[in-house]
This record gives C-alpha cells, structure tokens and sequence, in this order.
C-alpha cells in the first residue's frame, strides 16, 4: 500500500484557512485518498475522500494534484475545536479486505 | 441513527485475566473493524469481518487475540492472559461497504492491564 508524508506538526490561527499536506508519491491509479482526524480521546472521525477530482463537504475541501502524488486538506475557517491530529490515508485495496494505514499525522494546533 | 457504541470504555485487568471488548457498529453497517492504538502510536489495523466470517485478519497477534463478529450482537475482541504490552486503546469502526467508503469510530475502549 501507498506510503504517506505529512508534516509532524502545523500551526494555525483562529478562523483562517489551514492547508494541511500529503504526499504520495507511490499511490496507485485504483488507490482513493482519505483524511479522518482524531481528536484527543476520541475515535478517529471522517472528513473527507477522493479520487482523482477535488472534493468539498461540509467539514472540508480535499485539492489532488494532478499527477496524484499529493494532495492538500483545507479547512476553510479554523476553530479551536479543530484541533486534532489529521490523518492522510491512501487506502489499499486487496478483493473484499479493506484497511486504513494510520501513520503518524499532523497535529494541528489552533491559536486563539 | 446511533453511533458506533463501544464497551466498556475503561477495562482495567490483571495479567492473565482475559479482555472482552464489544463493539456494536452502526445500524445497517454489517462490516466492522478492530484497531490498535498504543501509547503515542498511531492507529493498527487487527482484523476485518462480516457477519460470522472474517475477511482478513492479517494485523491480529497469532496468540491469544481473536475476533467474532456473529449473527446476532456485537462484535467481540477477546484478549486471553493478557500482558502488559495489551495496554492500549481499541477502537472498532463499521462500514456499510467494503470499499473506499467512510469508516464510522465509536470512542474506543482503553484497556489498562496492571
């Protein structure tokens, strides 16, 4: 499955935009990328998947490069409680099994 | 539409005892999956099922660990003689489908072994 590189750590100020990245330079053309967050103590949450076009939803936009060897989370307007560790996944798909790799993530501090 | 319900949310056990980690997934979900967080670590992938089979149990400990996932209730993570190194927290996630859709977290269970 494709390996992911994030930043360890971003900061951000109170409702301004944040651009999290991600590269995967090793996707494949079958693999969709996904961000989940996880806040502390919590269960990891859904945000956001694509594939190849860019995706907006009610939480956040998801940017794929073009070459799909990166991607970019946006969070238009951040609040405190978007304060989490954000994981960028690229999902492996092998036949019926399905898994999400977590690796370290970003841990996003929002500034007051 | 509830969530996906773990429990309990805090298990404290001896080792040796046995862990029993329930996970009820999302109405309509009939595709679950345990993972592992330890301490500072980020999450691992145990073990895949569908009702009263498993799919893929590639990230499960050969011993000790095992996973039901029956007709009727919740899935089951079972822990026996656990050991300190099973401290961490265990999170279950449902999906309605297999593939490339959304995964649903219930909060996790933090099992503490003493």
């Amino acid at each position: 499955d494709a390996k992911t590189t994030q930043p360890n750590s971003m900061e951000s100020n109170e409702e301004e935009p944040v651009h999290l990245p991600c590269n995967h330079s090793t996707i494949s053309g079958t693999d969709y990328i996904h961000w989940y967050r996880q806040l502390p103590s919590q269960g990891p949450e859904y945000v956001i998947h694509g594939l190849t076009s860019n995706v907006n939803n009610r939480m956040a936009s998801l940017a794929i490069a073009e070459d799909r060897k990166s991607s970019t989370l946006i969070l238009h307007r951040a609040t405190l409680r978007d304060a989490a560790v954000y994981y960028c996944i690229v999902s492996f798909d092998s036949g019926s099994a399905r898994q999400l790799t977590f690796g370290s993530g970003t841990q996003l501090t929002v500034l007051p | 539409n509830a969530g996906v319900m773990q429990n309990p949310r805090h298990l404290v056990r001896r080792r040796g005892q046995e862990a029993r980690l329930r996970c009820s997934p999302m109405k309509g979900h009939s595709h679950v999956y345990w993972y592992r967080q330890l301490p500072e670590e980020g999450l691992k992938f145990m073990v895949y099922l569908q009702k009263e089979n498993i799919i893929d149990e590639s990230g499960m400990p050969k011993e000790r660990f095992s996973a039901e996932f029956p007709k009727e209730g919740p899935s089951i993570l079972r822990i026996q003689q656990v050991v300190r190194g099973d401290s961490a927290a265990y999170f279950c996630a449902s999906s309605p489908g297999p593939r490339n859709t959304e995964a649903f977290f219930g909060q996790g269970t933090r099992l503490t072994v003493v």
